[in-house]
């Protein structure tokens, strides 16, 4: 059964540049039927998208933070890494990884699936 | 896409039907996940396809819509269903979620 584990500083200091990062246990970063993603969410708040990538190299990120992230993957290591440049408060949240399956067939699941526990990160001096 | 949930929340007894909806501001085809998240936990995905189950979800779940206008129901609830609740489009980039519906005991 695969499992994603997020792991990432706790504290980061405004202006400075948070880096995350997300081991697949269980399966294969490798495999081509399936996307990443990083997702975030704000203490006591809602959940927000920041950006997909595909093995191929393909990224798709947030408007919000398109400018400041950084989403790849290290088939070696069998993670997925996210790094924001450039953080302020706005910016602390739990942050999670998730797989998604590229849908070809009708059985494909069409979603979020699954996710990490999630990590924590603080944007704070 | 913006996706708007209702209502933000709602208070329900064990047993009671709920239903919870979501509306996209453009059409999203069938493109709509449900997911459910207890305090301190990840999402758990319950439908995606607006209509198909997930593996090992309870039958209780069930998903309708198409297009713009969708709804999440849970024909009794159960204590372990007290939660809050997220739709999220898959029709296109940026992917969004819904602001989420907080289902507590009443």
């Amino acid at each position: 059964q695969l499992q994603l584990q997020e792991s990432g500083p706790g504290l980061v200091k405004p202006s400075e540049t948070l880096s995350v990062t997300c081991t697949v246990f269980g399966g294969s970063i490798r495999d081509t039927s399936y996307y990443w993603a990083w997702i975030r969410q704000p203490p006591g708040k809602g959940l927000e998208w920041i950006g997909s990538i595909y093995y191929s190299g393909s990224t798709y990120f947030h408007p919000s933070v398109k400018s400041r992230v950084t989403i790849s993957v290290d088939a070696s290591k069998n993670q997925l890494s996210l790094r924001l440049t450039s953080v302020t408060a706005a910016d602390t949240a739990v942050y999670f990884c998730a797989r998604k399956e590229i849908v070809v067939l009708p059985s494909a699941v069409d979603g979020f699936d699954p996710w990490g526990q999630g990590t924590l990160v603080t944007v704070s001096s | 896409i913006q996706l708007t949930q209702s209502p933000s929340s709602l208070s329900a007894s064990v047993g009671d039907r709920v239903t919870i909806t979501c509306r996209a501001s453009q059409g999203i085809n069938s493109y709509l996940a449900w997911y459910q998240q207890i305090p301190g936990k990840a999402p758990k995905l319950l439908i995606y396809g607006a209509t198909t189950l997930q593996s090992g979800v309870p039958s209780r779940f069930s998903g309708s819509g198409s297009g713009t206008d969708f709804s999440l129901t849970i024909s009794s609830l159960q204590p372990e269903d007290f939660a809050t609740y997220y739709c999220q489009q898959f029709n296109s980039y940026p992917l969004t979620f819904g602001g989420g519906t907080k289902v507590e005991i009443k």
